[in-house]
């Protein structure tokens, strides 16, 4: 499968702990987009890389959030101090640099208790 | 905010043709209209996209007015695995700035009926 992939699919965890995902993008594709959605909602955007850099952050992403991609290639996402609010799907996504169709992976679903 | 308007929900017939209506007046000359729908639980799936020509693909049809202020979206032959959140998106892919990202609504819920 060379579809985006993103781990875990599912996580449960107290308030108070922190929590990383991971998101494989598309082979080749510099950009990646993470987002997040709420039941009920569209996804909304949090922030992008593109190959490496960090290029914009959403004002959703709290200083609780941060992402990285190291080396360009996969990207996580981490949740400090997790609170219940946070309980959401977060969706990565990737795209070639020129043809700028995002491809989406499955999401990661996050219960925080 | 989502530059699109769609109506909420639509129904449609098993076998028959999905149309599902896109509104954006505000469009300008460098964005593209994208559709992508989402089945219940997973992620975002692309469907189609154009600029101002009308375009078809193996999952779907994409109608674009003259003037761009409006689209639609269809899927010739309903299944019942077609039922998901359909949603429509401006994106700007030319010009300076451009970082891409996707601003969804709330897009159509449809409903196809066996």
């Amino acid at each position: 499968d060379t579809g985006v992939s993103q781990d875990p699919r599912h996580k449960i965890t107290k308030r108070g702990q922190n929590v990383t995902f991971r998101c494989d993008p598309i082979s080749e594709h510099n950009r990646l987009y993470w987002y997040r959605q709420t039941l009920g909602q569209g996804p909304e955007f949090l922030t992008y890389f593109q190959n490496e850099a960090q290029l914009e952050k959403s004002r959703l992403l709290s200083d609780r959030f941060s992402a990285e991609r190291p080396k360009g290639s996969f990207s996580t996402l981490e949740i400090q101090r997790t609170e219940q609010g946070d309980s959401a799907m977060y969706l990565c996504a990737s795209s070639r640099q020129i043809q700028e169709t995002q491809y989406f992976g499955p999401g990661t679903r996050l219960l925080v208790l | 905010d989502a530059k699109t308007t769609q109506p909420p929900s639509m129904d449609c017939a098993e076998g028959r043709a999905a149309n599902l209506p896109c509104n954006h007046s505000t469009i300008s000359g460098n964005e593209y209209v994208y559709w992508y729908r989402q089945i219940h639980s997973q992620g975002p799936q692309y469907i189609i996209h154009g600029l101002k020509n009308n375009e078809t693909n193996e999952m779907a049809s994409l109608i674009i007015t003259e003037d761009r202020k409006s689209s639609t979206l269809i899927l010739p032959h309903a299944t019942l695995r077609d039922t998901a959140v359909y949603y429509c998106i401006v994106l700007l892919v030319i010009g300076s700035g451009n970082t891409g990202k996707l601003i969804f609504g709330q897009g159509t819920t449809l409903q196809v009926k066996p």
